[in-house]
């Protein structure tokens, strides 16, 4: 089956700052990509996602890459701020298997005022 | 988002206990799914439903059981054969062009 690998665990930056954070998987079959950021004790929230025709796509400071030779993607957070900080997710669906979403560990990001 | 709903936010289970947790969608979705999050963890996927009285297992279905009879509503209940259930328990539904979206959780207890 598929297998997401997200890193890093955890990311503290300064507002204002940058923040990535790079997820890889295992299925060279996989055609969606969503990121989801989850706030503590709420639900996950979908901030962006990317389809497999596609190498890039940006909503505001929010962007996602995708590089499908190298099977990873990637989540970039322009201007933080402290209203950014949440836990972010990627995950991956699998070719063949419609529908069923494997998800990244996770990423605790921390901006800092 | 606010056209799926989770009942009850908080749930304690005692030893020996079958419990049902409740998931409801107004999105007209076919697909809805459940996932178990523990500290630290990703979602884990329990089972999914695809289609009216249709339903797969997930990665960790043990222990766990669905319904799916109407397509508004997907009902997990947590068996006494689940060893560790206490998580935090998400149902999401589903698009066609597999966006999903999620509820706002159930907090299980086991005391």
């Amino acid at each position: 089956g598929e297998n997401v690998e997200q890193h890093p665990s955890t990311l503290s930056v300064q507002e204002g700052d940058s923040a990535v954070i790079k997820c890889t998987y295992s299925d060279s079959a996989s055609n969606y990509f969503p990121w989801y950021k989850q706030e503590l004790g709420k639900r996950p929230q979908l901030i962006i996602d990317i389809r497999s025709n596609v190498g890039e796509k940006k909503d505001q400071r929010i962007a996602v890459t995708l590089n499908k030779t190298a099977k990873h993607f990637s989540l970039h957070i322009t201007e933080t701020q402290p209203e950014d900080s949440a836990v972010y997710f990627c995950a991956a669906i699998a070719g063949g298997s419609n529908y069923k979403l494997t998800f990244g560990k996770g990423t605790l990001l921390t901006v800092n005022p | 988002d606010g056209g799926i709903t989770q009942s009850p936010k908080y749930l304690f289970r005692k030893e020996g206990q079958n419990v049902t947790l409740s998931c409801e969608q107004n999105l007209n979705h076919d697909a809805m799914y459940w996932y178990r999050q523990d500290p630290g963890q990703g979602l884990r996927l329990i089972y999914y439903s695809q289609i009216v009285n249709d339903f797969q297992k997930g990665d960790i279905a043990e222990g766990y059981s669905v319904s799916r009879e109407k397509k508004e509503s997907f009902p997990l209940t947590v068996t006494s054969a689940q060893k560790n259930p206490t998580a935090f328990y998400l149902c999401a539904s589903g698009t066609l062009i597999n966006e999903q979206f999620f509820g706002p959780g159930t907090r299980l207890t086991v005391l």
